[in-house]
């Protein structure tokens, strides 16, 4: 399998914009997809592919790549977006999305 | 509306024995690959196990290949996870996932379901 690293945890002051980045060999090959995840709840989709957002999901999510790097942006984040947010990938056979990053705990100040 | 229901977890024995359910409804289960992801207390997501459409094509993390054994049933829209051999650190909820693809590369998890928690200790 291959590895996806994310910073454990980000903080952004409530309004601001933050970037959640994921960095990988895979990355490079393959698209990530993100996850938002709150306490006690499963996780939810909120990006994938190039930069698609699932129907219901804010429009202040975005996603980009380049190189070995995606990143998830929320543009004017909200108290509600405070959460663990994962990335996933196909993992180095590209046979199946095998592999998460660590994960992102994010905290709106 | 699509929903994955998740049954059959609960404490075990370390060394025993357990199986997991996954009931699929609100879309045609037999045209997607299913998979399984676990949650240790506390920590990140792992991913377990794949299944394709049709059940002939499977993988598995190293860290259960050869303990657990995933499954499907189309006609019973259900997926499956039998777990032999169970260890502490097989803690953790258990999700079933089912996959979309959206193009050439692009594939992800677009329905969760709640979990089943499964706890091994003596």
């Amino acid at each position: 399998s291959s590895e996806l690293t994310q910073d454990p945890a980000v903080s952004v002051a409530l309004g601001q914009t933050v970037r959640i980045t994921c960095q990988g060999d895979s990355l490079r090959s393959y698209y990530a997809s993100w996850y938002q995840q709150k306490p006690g709840q499963a996780p939810v989709l909120v990006i994938y592919g190039k930069n698609n957002r699932p129907s219901g999901i804010p429009d202040r999510f975005s996603g980009s790549s380049s190189g070995n790097t995606a990143s998830l942006t929320i543009t004017g984040a909200q108290a509600e977006d405070e959460a663990d947010y994962y990335c996933n990938s196909r993992d180095s056979s590209g046979n199946h999305l095998g592999v998460f990053g660590g994960g992102t705990k994010l905290t709106v100040l | 509306e699509v929903q994955l229901v998740e049954s059959g977890g609960g404490l075990v024995q370390p060394g025993g024995s357990l199986r997991l359910s996954c009931a699929a409804s609100g879309f045609t289960f037999s045209s997607y690959e299913m998979n399984w992801v676990r949650q240790a207390p506390g920590k990140g997501l792992e991913w377990v196990s794949y299944i394709s459409s049709s059940g002939s094509t499977i993988y598995y993390a190293d860290s259960v290949k050869g303990r657990f054994t995933i499954s499907r049933d189309n006609a019973k829209n259900s997926l499956y996870l039998q777990m032999n051999s169970l260890r502490a650190e097989d803690t953790a909820v258990y999700y079933c996932a089912r996959v979309s693809r959206d193009g050439y590369k692009i594939d992800y998890f677009d329905y969760w379901g709640q979990g089943t928690l499964v706890t091994v200790s003596s």
